[in-house]
């Protein structure tokens, strides 16, 4: 079936790290890949996305690459901020169907 | 982009009773999407919403469960009926904007609900 894989958290880091949290995906066809993310409290909040294989998604310094020779869709920054701490889900929507298939979140956690 | 505004933003309830989650979208929007947030979980889709049809439910949810309203393009209603503490969940309806297959949804700010 279609499905989204993300590595478990929580990840902790300093601040000015550089960040990775995996995404790999299962879908027939050629899904659209979204990251969200999600701020203590708050409801989800777009990302990024890529529409088509090799397309990167990029906003507030983070980016995705959509890969689709690795179904993957690994989510990257630079240097990360306490700011940024937060869950992030990888989700996609696959041919045929409307509505968001999330991964299962990764809670990041910046440390100063 | 949209802005929605789902009441009420929290509520505690006792066991059989109900809740009625209102979503509003400043703009007429075709889709609108119902999940459920159980704690430190992942979303997962409720159903989805079209105005001027009856709302799809995906397995595991039934309509007497989670009753559903779409009066018009920019609002709609999850009823979660009966409750129980396993309905403790974060509810969130989100709206797809454009006319094309593969657009954005955006989300609410959700509805906390805790069942004593």
């Amino acid at each position: 079936g279609n499905s989204v894989t993300q590595m478990e958290g929580p990840v902790t880091l300093s601040e000015e790290a550089f960040l990775t949290i995996n995404c790999t995906y299962t879908a027939t066809g050629y899904p659209s890949l979204f990251w969200y993310v999600q701020y203590p409290g708050e409801g989800l909040q777009l990302l990024l996305k890529a529409t088509k294989a090799d397309d990167k998604g990029s906003n507030k310094g983070f980016e995705a690459t959509y890969r689709k020779e690795t179904t993957s869709f690994h989510l990257e920054k630079g240097s990360v901020q306490v700011s940024d701490s937060a869950v992030y889900f990888c989700a996609l929507i696959y041919t045929g169907r409307r509505a968001l298939t999330f991964g299962s979140g990764t809670r990041l956690q910046v440390q100063p | 982009s949209a802005v929605i505004s789902q009441k009420p933003s929290r509520d505690i309830c006792q066991r059989g009773t109900s809740l009625t989650i209102q979503c509003q979208v400043d703009s007429q929007v075709t889709m609108m999407f119902w999940y459920r947030q159980q704690p430190g979980q992942s979303l997962t889709l409720i159903a989805t919403a079209n105005q001027g049809s009856e709302a799809t439910y995906e397995s595991g949810f039934v309509i007497d469960k989670f009753p559903i309203s779409r009066p018009n393009l920019t609002f709609s209603t999850l009823t979660v009926s009966n409750m129980s503490p396993e309905d403790s969940s974060i509810y969130l309806c989100s709206v797809e904007l454009g006319h094309t297959a593969k657009n954005i949804q955006y989300f609410g700010a959700g509805t906390r609900l805790s069942v004593l």
